[in-house]
């Protein structure tokens, strides 16, 4: 889980495995945005979940949410090595203009 | 297409020294922008928002200020540099009337020491 932790968790697996990255957020939303930043660049979006969808799919990426648990999760099937980055999970307060970022995950993949 | 240009890429100061980061946005009328600070290692913390010419929003104190001279120019800007200023300053757009898209620039890599 991404929240709520002050270090940025890092996972490491082998090219062609699939990989799930979970988050949970304070406050309450109604849109999850994940995005991904490779090393030494800006942060790219990759998907954006809203409350009713419970699941959205892009390609090899499937984000979930679960408004009830207020937690989010994203899995990359069939990863490659230029997945490797930190992803993040973002929410922001209904009508807030902050958008807060959780503490991140380090993916690493192997080839 | 929209472009997003920050500057300089990487900057080197000295404590008390101050600083001035700029942002432009191409291609886009009346953008949100934002400015977003990470410690290396670290979550992107959201510093301003700006919706309007000449109307900037704090989120947190870092003392810091910034500054929207025209629309499609954002400045962060400090008179006297601290060492926890170190790290990595992002400037993102959005669209229209939301947050849910931000378009993050390649940022500037800031030592202080």
């Amino acid at each position: 889980s991404q929240w709520g932790e002050e270090n940025l968790q890092a996972l490491s697996i082998q090219e062609g495995e699939d990989v799930t990255m979970n988050c949970s957020y304070k406050t309450y939303t109604t849109v999850v945005q994940w995005y991904r930043q490779k090393s030494g660049k800006g942060p790219a979006q990759l998907i954006l979940i809203r409350s009713n969808e419970r699941e959205k799919r892009s390609g090899r990426l499937r984000a979930t949410l679960d408004t009830s648990s207020q937690s989010s999760s994203l899995s990359i099937t069939g990863t490659l090595a230029t997945d490797t980055a930190v992803y993040f999970c973002a929410t922001d307060s209904s009508g807030s203009w902050q958008l807060i970022f959780g503490s991140g995950t380090q993916l690493t993949v192997m080839p | 297409a929209q472009t997003i240009h920050q500057w300089p890429v990487a900057e080197i100061k000295a404590v008390g020294s101050p600083l001035s980061l700029g942002c432009t946005i191409k291609g886009k009328s009346s953008p949100n922008l934002y400015w977003y600070w990470q410690a290396t290692g670290g979550t992107l913390q959201q510093l301003f928002y700006s919706i309007t010419v000449g109307q900037v929003e704090s989120v947190v104190q870092l003392n810091l200020s910034a500054s929207r001279p025209k629309d499609d120019q954002f400045i962060l800007s400090t008179e006297k540099l601290l060492l926890s200023h170190s790290g990595f300053y992002l400037c993102a757009w959005s669209p229209g009337v939301s947050n849910e898209r931000l378009f993050f620039g390649h940022g500037t890599k800031l030592s202080v020491l």
